[in-house]
């Protein structure tokens, strides 16, 4: 099974902030990931896609990178609604494995 | 667009067994797997498994093998997760998700609002 480490566990940041959220694979899983954003009592919500993919109707300022091991989800610029917890998850082995989530705070 | 319906939070006992369904409408529902992930109090996400409805074919994560079944019934647009010998360990909430037409498989564009399924005695 590949695990998924996310870093840091917690992103105290402030609207209008840069956001790097890091996710690391314990094998390659090639390009083959994707970001999620998860609120409160909500499912989640797809963002990206292959590592660097946006899904439908994500703003531009979420963008992702990497391949092979290491892998980045940015946020240039936080507006409120940022906030919340974001996944990693790989689809290139069984069982499809997600990170542990990094939550971005205000700070 | 589409949407999925889960069935509403249960309550059962240790040792019991809970089926959650998840209703798909707006797409086709044979063509695309129907996945089922869930998440406990406060934890991260967990991969349970998933069906290709057209085919009727399961994979399952090796840590639910032989504890859990998952269904998909067409003429219904309907799937089904069914886990057996539950502890509180499996408390949590169920989540059945899909892909869009536009993106690769395995990837989840589509998800239902959850079912919380609390095992308690």
């Amino acid at each position: 099974e590949i695990v998924l480490t996310q870093s840091p566990a917690t992103l105290s940041l402030s609207p209008g902030d840069r956001a790097t959220l890091s996710c690391r694979a314990s094998q390659t899983v090639l390009s083959y990931l994707a970001w999620y954003q998860q609120k409160p009592g909500q499912a989640p919500r797809l963002l990206i896609y292959d590592a660097s993919n946006r899904a439908t109707g994500i703003p531009a300022r979420f963008s992702g990178s990497g391949s092979g091991t290491d892998f980045t989800l940015t946020i240039s610029s936080l507006e409120p609604e940022d906030f919340a917890v974001y996944y990693c998850q790989q689809r290139v082995n069984w069982p499809r494995t997600f990170g542990q989530g990094t939550k971005v705070e205000v700070k | 667009q589409v949407q999925l319906l889960q069935s509403g939070a249960v309550v059962k006992k240790p040792g019991s067994s809970v089926k959650v369904s998840c209703k798909s409408s707006g797409g086709s529902f044979s063509s695309y797997p129907i996945t089922w992930v869930r998440q406990a109090p406060g934890q991260g996400l967990e991969w349970v498994g998933r069906v290709i409805p057209l085919l009727a074919t399961a994979r399952y994560a090796q840590k639910f093998e032989g504890r859990v079944t998952i269904t998909a019934d067409t003429s219904a647009s309907t799937s089904y997760m069914e886990l057996s010998s539950l502890t509180s360990d499996d408390t949590a909430v169920y989540y059945c998700a899909r892909k869009s037409s536009s993106i690769p498989d395995e990837y989840y564009q589509f998800w239902g609002q959850g079912t919380l399924v609390t095992v308690s005695s």
